[in-house]
């Protein structure tokens, strides 16, 4: 069974900090995806990555795929309140038809 | 381009009864999914639907069930309604084929209420 552990589970920080967010597995995916939810929304997809080793910059955001595609982090950078959320990770495995592994989320909160 | 619409946003419901929710697909989307999160918590994946046809499914019992029409909406029904139930219910849909494949685009969710 694949699984995708999300770590912290809860965060929160002042204005202005960085932080990361981690999701671990011990099995491969063919992409991972993060996504961001606020209250009573359904989940927004932020990026996704498809090549082990790769970065994306989401302006404050940056992500990074493990070289090995089994895991995934998500750094902000001078966390604003707005970033304030639920951000959840999903992967898609090898062999799937599309169905996607989550992770349990991290719920974010910013203070001013 | 028209966003996943789910209906209804909110309803409350009692044990014992039954539900249908519904979803409308992003244009050009072929494919629905099913999620039922808990407050606080991940997606849980009920089912998926792709030409009308179940195409995966979750640890969740028959009385969980699902339909897709030819435009690729869709219907969630759940029978039997236990007060474990109550959740927020997602619809994502995406396109089967896609370059990347797993990108789910979501509704805003129909909030369910068992009483």
């Amino acid at each position: 069974t694949q699984l995708l552990e999300q770590s912290p589970q809860f965060l929160s920080i002042q204005e202005g900090e960085n932080l990361t967010v981690y999701c671990n597995s011990s099995s491969v995916f063919s992409s991972l995806q993060w996504y961001r939810q606020e209250p009573g929304e359904g989940p927004v997809l932020l990026v996704t990555v498809v090549t082990g080793g790769e970065v994306k910059k989401l302006k404050r955001l940056t992500f990074q795929f493990g070289d090995a595609r089994k895991d995934s982090s998500l750094h902000i950078t001078a966390a604003q309140p707005g970033d304030t959320g639920l951000y959840l990770c999903a992967g898609a495995g090898e062999d799937s038809n599309y169905q996607l592994i989550w992770g349990a989320g991290t719920k974010l909160i910013i203070k001013p | 381009e028209t966003g996943v619409t789910q209906s209804p946003t909110h309803l409350i419901k009692t044990r014992g009864q039954q539900v249908t929710l519904r979803c409308s697909s992003q244009s050009g989307h072929n494919t629905v999914s099913w999620y039922q999160q808990a407050l606080g918590q991940g997606p849980q994946f009920i089912f998926q639907y792709y030409r009308e046809e179940e195409n995966g499914r979750g640890n969740f019992p028959p009385r969980f069930s699902g339909l897709q029409f030819p435009n690729y909406s869709s219907e969630l029904n759940v029978n039997a309604l236990e007060l474990d139930d109550s959740a927020l219910y997602l619809c994502a849909s995406s396109s089967q084929g896609a370059a990347v494949p797993g990108e789910l685009f979501f509704g805003e969710g129909s909030r369910l209420t068992v009483l």
